[in-house]
């Protein structure tokens, strides 16, 4: 089975600190996104990555960074968590040429103090 | 630009059978794809339909028709497992991520 994994299911931070979200995929999968879930807003794209050592802007990039150093990881910064921030993170992967189907991980419910 | 409309809420009877409509606009299209959530869990993949018709996969069915820019997922035989959140995703390109609608949350009662 397609796995992909965070790092954490629960996370509690405070406002101004650096936080680290990480995915993790088993299928060699060539794209990764990070996603936020929101109530009535759906799933909102924060930024992708089609291959290792890229990155392309989602429609709400700002105040978040990414990392692909490796192919099978691929995480999310916020660099100065801040309180609208908090959210449901997901991550997902697929592959290139499939994106129509993609596999997410379990969620990251990220509350900013 | 692009935007997805699909009803925020849908009740079914169990045993009965709802349809979750998708209108889609897009610059480009290159299919809709529809997926699950269940309470606090991951979105789970259902269908994808890049051409017009309709694409059967057991109870589920997905419809597909490009000149109206609308689509819909037909679940038949509702079951209460089948109460979810379920969302419509379209691509502009082969080279553009899936965007997705708002979600229709779906509640089946007895």
């Amino acid at each position: 089975d397609v796995k992909v994994t965070q790092s954490s299911r629960y996370l509690v931070k405070r406002t101004g600190e650096k936080v680290f979200l990480e995915c993790v995929q088993d299928m060699d999968h060539e794209n990764m996104f990070w996603y936020r879930q929101d109530p009535g807003l759906g799933l909102r794209l924060i930024y992708f990555s089609y291959d290792v050592k890229m990155k392309e802007k989602g429609d709400i990039p700002e105040g978040y960074s990414v990392s692909r150093e490796k192919k099978e990881r691929f995480s999310l910064i916020l660099e100065s968590a801040s309180t609208n921030q908090t959210s449901m993170y997901l991550c997902a992967s697929s592959f290139s040429g499939a994106d129509n189907e993609q596999f997410f991980g379990p969620g990251t419910r990220l509350t900013v103090l | 630009g692009q935007s997805l409309e699909q009803p925020s809420e849908v009740t079914a009877v169990e045993g009965a059978i709802v349809q979750i409509n998708c209108t889609y606009q897009t610059s480009g299209f290159y299919g809709l794809s529809w997926y699950q959530q269940h309470d606090g869990g991951a979105p789970t993949f259902l269908s994808y339909n890049a051409l017009d018709g309709l694409e059967e996969t057991g109870r589920f069915s997905s419809f597909l028709s490009r000149s109206d820019s609308y689509g819909y997922l037909l679940l038949q035989e509702l079951q209460m497992k089948d109460s979810a959140s379920y969302f419509c995703a379209v691509r502009n390109s082969g080279n553009t991520p899936l965007v997705f609608g708002k979600g229709t949350r779906l509640s089946v009662i007895a």
